[in-house]
């Protein structure tokens, strides 16, 4: 089946603007994780939805960083006023319904966003 | 602090070889811990993962072994192939009570196989 979709496979803009990563989650799976990844790093933790509502935002660097899953499927992440510093691969991962707090998350292939 | 991280930043075996990848982790919270395979390119590959309840784990060609004593993990693969060149995360999934489900990697541990 499909795994975890995520858009654009890379971006490319200018330090200042605003950029719209997209998650397309196993069809499913009700958890749903981004994380970021800098190069010769694992990924670093940054928000964690169950269904539409984000159950976890503390790994959200600051407030320029905002993501919404509005009908608890499909997520976006946006950063906006971007700078060098956030260029990094952005990965997407969710997990299936479970009574077990711990499921293994299964992650897309990520968007590699670049900051001019 | 309360990370995960690993003892080898690179692993070089034979092919065939068994390969044995380390990680240590200093949250003793933790209650679930999982290993990742990450190709050039891609995002993470679940492998095995394991539950505190457990101390040992298997998998086609791969077993992982948790010892909570000296907060140590392992990741072994059996007559290791070409195609498990890649790098290996270990991650821990700490059990805040908040239900907070966000995964803590290591830096990795690049696995290169010699022909």
């Amino acid at each position: 089946g499909a795994g975890v979709s995520q858009t654009p496979s890379n971006k490319v803009t200018e330090k200042g603007k605003y950029v719209e990563l997209r998650c397309d989650p196993i069809s499913g799976h009700t958890a749903l994780y981004w994380y970021r990844q800098s190069l010769g790093q694992g990924p670093e933790f940054l928000i964690y939805f169950q269904g539409t509502g984000a159950a976890d935002d503390s790994g959200l660097p600051n407030d320029r960083f905002f993501a919404v899953r509005p009908e608890g499927s499909v997520s976006t992440l946006k950063i906006q006023r971007t700078e060098r510093g956030d260029s990094a691969v952005y990965l997407c991962a969710s997990s299936p319904p479970s009574s077990s707090r711990n499921q293994p998350q299964h992650f897309g292939d990520g968007t590699r966003l670049s900051i001019l | 602090g309360e990370s995960v991280g690993l003892h080898l930043p690179t692993l070089s075996v034979q092919e065939g070889d068994n390969s044995i990848i380390n990680c240590a982790y200093s949250n003793s919270a933790s209650d679930y811990f999982i290993w990742y395979k990450q190709e050039s390119g891609k995002g993470p590959q679940f492998i095995i993962d394991i539950r505190s309840n457990m101390d040992k784990r298997q998998g086609q060609r791969v077993t992982v072994l948790l010892n909570k004593t000296v907060k140590h993990l392992s990741l072994q693969i059996a007559a290791t192939q070409p195609g498990d060149s890649a790098v290996y995360f270990c991650a821990e999934n700490i059990n805040s009570g908040g239900g907070a489900d966000g995964l803590t990697f290591g830096k990795g541990t690049h696995l290169i196989i010699q022909p």
